[in-house]
Formats: structure tokens, sequence, C-alpha cells
């Protein structure tokens, strides 16, 4: 069965400074991987998504992520963060394609200091 | 389309009374799902449908949970009786046939007193 770990419940970062939120996976078979954002008191919103193409993935706002698969990884980055970017991100993994069966991580809270 | 609706945004109720949250998909896409966010447990599925018919409900906690998608416009979560427990926000989700993104409702924050 697949599961994501995301590595820190609560990140902080200055303006400016580079975004880094960890994801780790393990699935059975090649997954679809894919990074949400929770702004309060809002829905999930997709930031981007891993779906067998090109390992490294670019999302809205200045996002990206990369696929590695020898470290079973999916981590999100931002070179320079923004105010804005503070919210909740959810990692999730879906197997083969299958609607059903999108897992998500616990989530990480990013904190931006002016 | 006007995305993903629910309603109501926020209900407040006693326990031992019913409730009922309701989802309009956006048009066109045969998947529905309903999550539950807790700070506790994080999100999680508790069913999901394709084309109007339930296809896992594993993530219902008990039979005090029940869903109906009566047509493909339309989808309702209830609790009967509810407990201070399901305190939590209520998520409706849809996606189409085609692999695609899950789009998020804005929510209904529930609370039980």
């Amino acid at each position: 069965a697949q599961s994501v770990t995301q590595l820190g419940s609560h990140v902080s970062v200055s303006e400016g400074a580079l975004v880094l939120l960890r994801c780790n996976y393990s699935s059975s078979v090649p997954p679809y991987l894919f990074w949400y954002v929770q702004y309060p008191n809002q829905g999930l919103q997709l930031l981007l998504k891993y779906t067998s193409a090109a390992t490294l993935v670019k999302g809205i706002n200045g996002f990206e992520a990369e696929f590695k698969k020898s470290e079973t990884s999916f981590h999100l980055t931002k070179p320079s963060a923004h105010m804005s970017d503070a919210a909740e991100y959810f990692c999730a993994v879906m197997e083969g394609g299958s609607q059903g069966n999108l897992i998500f991580g616990k989530g990480t809270k990013l904190s931006v200091k002016p | 389309d006007a995305g993903v609706i629910q309603s109501p945004r926020h209900e407040v109720t006693e326990m031992g009374q019913e409730v009922t949250l309701r989802c309009k998909p956006i048009s066109g896409h045969d998947y529905l799902f309903w999550y539950r966010q807790t700070m506790m447990r994080g999100l999680e599925l508790l069913i999901y449908f394709n084309n109007n018919v339930p296809i896992d409900d594993s993530g219902m906690p008990e039979d005090r949970f029940s869903a109906k998608m009566p047509n493909a416009s339309f989808s309702t979560l209830k609790i009967q009786p509810s407990e201070p427990r399901d305190s939590a926000v209520y998520f409706c989700a849809t996606a189409g046939q085609r692999f695609n993104e899950q789009f998020f409702g804005p929510g209904t924050r529930l609370t039980v007193l």
C-alpha cells in the first residue's frame, strides 16, 4: 500500500529565502504524485503533479518539484519565498492513476517572516 | 464553471441531531469524493462515487454516516445522530473520467456541541 511522509509539520522561512518542503512516498507501482496548497478557511488547490512524464515538474506561483525514484522523494521548492506563500502544503500519492486511491500526507504549515 | 459548491459553509448543531452536508460537483466530472479534515487525523477519504455509484465507503467511520449521489449534479453526506467527535471540516472533491486532478470545494465546517 502506498503512503506519504512529510518531514516537518511546520517550516518557517524569511521572505526571499528558499522554500524546501520535503515529501517521501512509498508505492508498489509507479506512482502519480501531487502537491496541494490550502490557504486558511479554503479547500485544497493543486500546485503541481507528476504523472510519469518529466521528472522536474513546474507548478503555479513559482513552485516546482522533482521526482527522484532512487530516493522515493518528491520535494517541493521555490527559490524565493513571498509572504503570500504562507499556507499549508500537502503531498499526495496515487497508485497507477487510480482516482480513488489518493493518499495525503499530514501537511506542512509554511510561515514566511518579513 | 463555479467550481465545486458545498453547503452550508458552517454548521453548528447539538449532539444527537441529524446533519446533512451537500455538494454540487463540477459539470462533467465523473468522480466525487467526500473527505474529512481534523487536526488529529489530517485529511481522510470517507467515500467516493464513480458515475453516481459508490465505489469505496471503507473510510466511513460508522453506520451513523451515510452518503448518496442521486444524480450527476448532487451528493449528500448525512450524519445521524451527530456526536461531538464528528466536529471537523468536510470537503467534497470531484475529478474527470480521464486521469486529472481532484478539484476541492471550500468545505463545510461542522461543530457538534
